[in-house]
């Protein structure tokens, strides 16, 4: 069954670092968005990509955020200064044009 | 501000009883409500979607959507002992994007 894939699964940098988060969505799918989710809290929307831009995103998606599909299957997070306050667990998801979205196995960032 | 409210639990209940579990929205836009189950440490995982009003089964698991009440809910009958994790209610709470909202997630513990 497909999956949607993330590397790495932990990195940690130090504060003030640029990191990339890596995901590969499933191959048919067309919408494709970014959680995160902080140890023991909700998880939270980030941003929604589709036809090759950002279709949406929320309060937290500030400039420190963008997002890329730099190829047919990759999707990536990068996260241009990092603060103590973005480490977490960072989520992937894709869907079809139907409702439901799948999610990744993770990334979890820890800025020390 | 949308939300989704959940009552955090812990729920506990004994194995091979039914599990309710409930949700509420606050926007009345909401069109798909989604339900996932999370595991300590994993991510979340896609048990059923329900976007008409009434019930919507699949295998154990019942769905329920109220929309007049703003209310969503997950039975799960013949609960079992790997069914304790923790389940979170998503809403899609727009149409560009289809950003999910998710609330807290209920602790559901199951004792054989």
């Amino acid at each position: 069954e497909p999956e949607v894939t993330q590397t790495p699964s932990h990195q940690v940098t130090q504060m003030g670092q640029e990191v990339i988060l890596r995901c590969v969505p499933i191959s048919n799918h067309l919408y494709f968005y970014w959680y995160r989710q902080i140890l023991g809290q909700k998880v939270e929307f980030l941003v929604s990509f589709y036809n090759n831009e950002i279709s949406e995103k929320s309060e937290i998606f500030d400039d420190q955020f963008s997002v890329e599909r730099p190829d047919g299957s990759n999707f990536t997070l990068k996260i241009r200064s990092t603060k103590l306050e973005d480490s977490a667990m960072y989520f992937c998801a894709s869907r079809t044009s139907a409702d439901e979205q799948y999610f990744g196995p993770g990334t979890r960032l820890t800025v020390t | 501000q949308k939300e989704v409210e959940q009552n955090s639990g812990p729920l506990s209940v004994p194995e091979g009883a039914i599990a309710s579990l409930n949700c509420t929205y606050s926007d009345r836009g909401s069109q798909s409500f989604f339900w996932y189950r999370q595991y300590s440490g994993k991510s979340p995982e896609l048990i059923m979607f329900i976007y008409s009003n009434g019930d919507k089964e699949d295998g154990r698991f019942t769905a329920q959507l109220n929309k007049a009440s703003q209310y969503v809910s997950l039975l799960i009958r013949d609960s079992q002992p790997s069914d304790s994790a923790t389940y979170l209610c998503a809403a899609e709470v727009s149409q560009a994007g289809t950003a999910l909202i998710f609330g807290k997630g209920t602790t559901l513990s199951v004792s054989s």
